[in-house]
């Protein structure tokens, strides 16, 4: 049973270049989110998405960002015009249901460097 | 606004010590309180988790003791291991939000031979 699945693991992108991150969920998981964690900091909740729809975005920021999840593949996350302050590492995670106590597991995450 | 504060931001224990890191939080809805362990280069992984109607959870070499009116919470990890040197981040989030967390700023540790 494979566990979260995220692709590509290092991304170098120039600045004003889009970043494609890719998530594939646990199996029998329909429940992702996405975090950002900068260097020495805390991970920072980002967005939720169950199949098709977007759940709670209230930790994306409003411009630039944007997170699908589709009914067939992976969720993606895409930064359109990558600027420096966007390197940092993109965990996606997973979990079965909506509780507060389902356990979400994370993957090994993207680490996105702008240059 | 922050609103799980954890502390110490480091933490360096001789292996056979007890390792304590302590976490507080802001609000009052949460009720659900995870501990995650990062290595180097990999993601977050579950430890321990925690609900506020019970006052202390054991597994194993780690202990969460869970502080309802002083909104606190920490993680004791018993007999520290070099194995256990890694980065721990506590967590909080709300029933019927799912899995959205919001992380302390974690605190790593060092244990030493």
């Amino acid at each position: 049973n494979a566990g979260v699945m995220q692709n590509p693991r290092h991304l170098v992108r120039r600045r004003g270049q889009e970043a494609r991150l890719r998530c594939s969920p646990m199996k029998g998981h329909s429940h992702v989110y996405w975090y950002r964690q900068l260097p020495e900091e805390g991970l920072k909740f980002m967005v939720y998405l169950q199949k098709e729809n977007i759940i709670d975005e209230s930790g994306m920021p409003k411009e630039r960002f944007s997170a699908e999840f589709p009914k067939e593949g992976p969720s993606i996350l895409r930064i359109q015009q990558v600027v420096r302050g966007d390197s940092a590492a993109y965990f996606c995670a997973s979990s079965r249901g909506a509780g507060g106590m389902t356990e979400a597991f994370f993957g090994q995450g993207t680490r996105l460097t702008v240059v | 606004q922050q609103q799980v504060k954890q502390s110490p931001q480091s933490l360096i224990v001789q292996k056979g010590g007890i390792s304590i890191i302590n976490c507080a939080y802001e609000n009052t809805a949460f009720d659900y309180f995870p501990w995650y362990q990062q290595f180097p280069g990999k993601g977050p992984a579950l430890l321990i988790a925690i609900r506020p109607d019970v006052s202390e959870k054991k597994e194993g070499r780690f202990t969460i003791s869970f502080n309802k009116s002083a909104k606190q919470f920490s993680l004791h990890i018993m007999d520290s291991q070099p194995g256990d040197s890694a980065t721990y981040f506590c967590a909080a989030s709300k029933t019927g939000t799912a899995s959205k967390l919001t992380f302390g700023t974690g605190t790593r540790l060092q244990v030493t031979l």
